[in-house]
């Protein structure tokens, strides 16, 4: 099972930024917390990810909360083509080692031109 | 980063045949993952395919309904066998490396 909870969808206005909340309370100290979206018609791609310090990339900024158990996904500048689905994700890890993504849910964002 | 070619890209097909859906990368890579996309819902993990060995499925997905080849380190196949309309998704392989990666999947109709 999915080890995150998302809402269900977030709308924003274009220009505007947008901030994606993420809970995932049973969070192990080696779990880092990864960020994939998935645009219409395309499968997931990669965002952002992080362990315990805040991270920016040029996509977008990943806030960790201090105690881990939620992250909000940041998004500066939303733009019509940032709409799409984002998830929160936990990996699992395989017993052969290697890691495997659980897709919850995730957040329906709309961007209002 | 690791590019992926799914075919084919849709099909439309009748009620009991089987479907075969082809994953290439273009590296090799160990584990490969499929994935099932239900209309309007999130994916759900059916099974992970290392090379040379049986798939592991997940719980819900069997192997006699979703066999998996793996006959080496680039390719591998989901075949979707016996279809009914419940069938109807969009199914989706995967590889990881420093993330994970995902071709655009095969959109299945089944009527």
């Amino acid at each position: 099972d999915a080890k995150t909870t998302q809402p269900n969808s977030m709308e924003s206005n274009e220009e505007e930024p947008v901030h994606l909340p993420c809970n995932h309370s049973t969070i192990s100290g080696t779990d880092y917390i990864h960020w994939y979206r998935q645009l219409p018609s395309q499968g997931p791609e990669y965002v952002i990810h992080g362990l315990t310090s805040n991270v920016n990339n040029r996509m977008a900024s990943l806030a960790i909360a201090e105690d881990r158990k939620s992250s909000t996904l940041i998004l500066h500048r939303a733009t019509l083509r940032d709409a799409a689905v984002y998830y929160c994700i936990l990996r699992d890890l395989t017993t052969s080692g290697t890691y495997k993504y659980i897709f919850g849910t995730g957040t329906r964002l709309k961007v209002l031109a | 980063s690791a590019v992926i070619s799914q075919k084919p890209s849709r099909d439309i097909c009748q009620r009991g045949t089987s479907l075969t859906i082809q994953c290439q990368v273009d590296s090799q890579v160990t584990m490969m993952f499929w994935y099932r996309q239900q209309p309007g819902q999130s994916l759900t993990l059916i099974a992970t395919a290392n090379q040379g060995s049986e798939a592991t499925y997940e719980s819900g997905f069997v192997i006699d309904k979703f066999p998996i080849s793996r006959p080496n380190l680039t390719f591998s196949t989901l075949t979707v066998s016996n279809m009914s309309p419940e069938d109807s998704s969009i199914y989706l392989c995967s590889v990881v490396g420093a993330e994970a990666f995902f071709g655009q999947g095969t959109r299945l109709t089944v009527v």
